[in-house]
């Protein structure tokens, strides 16, 4: 299976700690984009690559959120200083870049809980 | 600001009958409307998308109809399954900013058999 892939797939941490979160992309897809879904909701956009520039940032991806995509490849996202209310299910998609009819592709999501 | 809104949050129906979700949405802006299906511990896949050129789109027991004007798109599947049931998202994106969906709040289906 060549889809989406994204590690870990759970994460509990303590409020104040780092956490890091990788994302494997369907290869040859150029975009990339992270979500963050809370329980009972649908996923709320923070911020997209296309290949290595990211290009788009939510303002919900505060001062203590970081992502990169070095070389256009896989993804990582970072969070500083885990606050209680970033627990949520951050989820990642990828997509060929088409016009009109770009299919977002999504991985399994890495759950966060911070106590 | 919600863009999107979904309803209803729940829905059960009987095996083989009609299941139908209701999304609308504020901005005109919005150029491609897809329907995206969760089951849990997976993330959202895609299960029917249309552009705003056409009212109607068709695959297999999944159909959007789509109403420009009150700009209101909903999804009916047909013949339901208890394999259907999941959280169905309608989602909402403009081109022109960067290919972001914007989501609905979901609605939770559960066929019984």
């Amino acid at each position: 299976d060549t889809g989406v892939s994204q590690n870990p797939r759970h994460k509990i941490t303590k409020r104040g700690q780092n956490v890091t979160f990788r994302c494997d992309p369907i290869s040859e897809h150029n975009r990339l984009y992270w979500y963050r879904q809370t329980l009972g909701q649908g996923p709320e956009f923070l911020t997209y690559f296309q290949n290595e520039a990211q290009l788009e940032k939510s303002r919900l991806l505060s001062d203590r959120f970081s992502a990169e995509r070095p070389k256009g490849s896989f993804s990582t996202l970072e969070i500083q200083r885990t606050e209680q209310g970033d627990s949520a299910m951050y989820l990642c998609a990828s997509s060929r870049g088409q016009i009109n009819t770009d299919t977002q592709y999504f991985g399994p999501g890495t759950r966060l809980t911070v106590l | 600001q919600q863009q999107v809104k979904q309803s209803p949050q729940s829905l059960i129906v009987q095996k083989g009958g009609i299941s139908i979700i209701n999304c609308a949405y504020e901005n005109t802006a919005f150029d491609y409307f897809p329907w995206y299906q969760q089951f849990p511990g997976k993330g959202p896949a895609l299960l029917i998308a249309i552009r705003p050129d056409v009212s109607e789109k068709k695959e297999g027991r999944f159909t959007i109809s789509f109403n420009k004007s009150a700009k209101q798109f909903s999804l009916h599947i047909m013949d339901s399954q208890p394999g259907d049931s999941a959280t169905y998202f309608c989602a909402a994106r403009q081109e022109t900013s960067g290919s972001r969906l914007t989501f609905g709040e979901g609605t939770q289906l559960t066929v019984n058999p």
